[in-house]
């Protein structure tokens, strides 16, 4: 079984600076993506960024990057320039791409940008 | 596109009490989901449906079901709610060919049993 775990429950970044949210995952799949979703006090879920397994480039939208190391099982987000608009949960999610497809979340990082 | 859409957004049930969690999208997507999330907790998925007709439990099926009777409708029925169902609902769907697997999520639903 696929299990997901980010080992930082919150974390604090002041505004422009950067911070880098982690997450481990577990696997015996070759094949998957792996996603960081931000929920914001709205509730709304919101991709920020997805990577393909089979991908060795890094992926990249805007001020957001991830490391992924697939031979580590690690998938870490980085926030440049930090926005107060950041501020929110972080969910590190996977889905391997054969079968049913079902998503496994880990248990977010609350992440607050102080002005 | 409305994309993914639930009703309501929030509800208050007694002990006992049944409701259905409403969930459609206009994406013709296939796969649909339902999750909760508890207070400072991820999404722990409770059923999905991978086409009309079919459907199959996830991590925390007890005390619902769900129907998938139309590509864009994927209803919730909680039967003899107790406290222990109090939890945001989400509700999400994707469309396995466009190869992008990203989920597309629902407002939500906050449900609070008393």
């Amino acid at each position: 079984a696929q299990t997901v775990t980010q080992s930082q429950p919150e974390m604090s970044v002041q505004e422009a600076e950067t911070v880098t949210l982690s997450c481990t995952y577990d696997t015996s799949e070759s094949n998957y993506y792996l996603f960081w979703y931000k929920q914001p006090p709205s509730r709304q879920m919101i991709l920020v960024i997805r990577q393909e397994a089979y991908k060795q480039q890094n992926a990249t939208e805007n001020r957001f990057s991830v490391n992924f190391q697939k031979a580590a099982k690690s998938f870490s987000l980085k926030i440049s320039d930090s926005q107060l608009g950041d501020t929110a949960m972080y969910f590190c999610a996977f889905c391997k791409t054969s079968g049913t497809y079902k998503y496994i979340f880990g248990t977010g990082t609350r992440l607050k940008v102080l002005a | 596109n409305a994309g993914v859409t639930q009703t309501p957004k929030f509800r208050i049930l007694k002990i006992g009490q049944s409701m259905t969690l409403q969930c459609t999208q206009d994406m013709n997507h296939n796969y649909m989901y339902w999750y909760r999330q508890d207070p400072g907790m991820g999404l722990k998925l409770i059923y999905y449906s991978v086409g009309a007709g079919i459907t199959d439990k996830g991590e925390v099926p007890n005390g619902y079901n769900v129907s998938r009777s139309t590509t864009e409708d994927f209803p919730l029925r909680l039967e003899l709610a107790a406290p222990s169902q109090t939890s945001v609902y989400f509700c999400a769907s994707i469309a396995i060919g466009q190869a992008t697997y990203e989920q597309y999520f629902g407002p939500g639903t906050r449900l609070t049993v008393t």
